[in-house]
């Protein structure tokens, strides 16, 4: 069972705004660990999205951004592109397990 | 360009050891964290563990007990042993580059498929 919760799936059409929640707990977000956000396309290794909660890397189009609040967080695609279709996962890390990485679920995003 | 390969044997036999190599091209091995993370197939991913480059090391709490993460600088490399394993540990595995500072997983392998299987 994931530590962080994201939701299975998300969907919208081109051009729409969807977002991607992904909520932790105390021991995680909530304790003030940063928040990270990677793609992955079938079959790829995941690629790097958004670190320190709302920092792209260069590369990466403003399209995408992250926010976090408490013990939450969200990526934001505007401007949705057929080949924003991929797995999005967000990661974190935990006191409560000594530290290390944490994933959720993933969420498949549906470009309709 | 820095360049992560996985490399190690597709299939181990169950309650055998799987060890897999990561060999970094294009980047000191120095200030870096260098991680391991598993993805069984159609499931999401795992984070297993890391060695500093100073050679301490972190692990997952569900893996420590079998887990093995060590650095070899001498030869731009970092390998993962883990030991007993069972079907469920058949995954794509991927060695990664985690960032000092700010804990990113910047630089990822393209991973390597192992299946545990008699």
């Amino acid at each position: 069972q994931p530590v962080l919760t994201q939701p299975p799936s998300v969907s919208g059409a081109p051009g729409q705004r969807v977002t991607i929640s992904c909520t932790g707990s105390s021991s995680n977000i909530g304790a003030g660990h940063a928040v990270f956000w990677y793609q992955q396309f079938p079959g790829t290794a995941p690629r790097l999205l958004i670190y320190g909660n709302t920092n792209r890397p260069s590369g990466v189009p403003d399209r995408f951004s992250g926010s976090k609040s408490g013990t939450s967080a969200s990526l934001a695609i505007t401007g949705l592109r057929a080949e924003d279709e991929a797995d999005y996962y967000c990661q974190s890390y935990d006191n409560a397990l000594s530290g290390s990485g944490v994933f959720g679920g993933g969420t498949k995003l549906t470009v309709l | 360009q820095v360049n992560l390969q996985e490399s190690g044997p597709g299939l181990v036999k169950p309650s055998e050891t799987l060890s897999l190599t990561c060999n970094v091209s294009g980047a000191s091995i120095s200030r870096y964290y260098w991680t391991w993370i598993r993805q069984p197939p159609g499931k999401g991913l795992e984070w297993i563990g890391y060695v500093f480059f100073s050679g301490s090391t972190g692990y997952n709490p569900s893996l420590k007990s079998r887990a093995t993460i060590s650095l070899q600088s001498s030869k731009s490399q970092f390998s993962l042993s883990l030991r007993a394993v069972t079907a469920a540990d058949t995954a794509v595995y991927y060695c990664v580059r985690r960032n000092y500072d700010l804990y990113y997983m910047d630089v990822w392998g393209k991973g390597t498929m192992v299946a545990v299987s008699s």
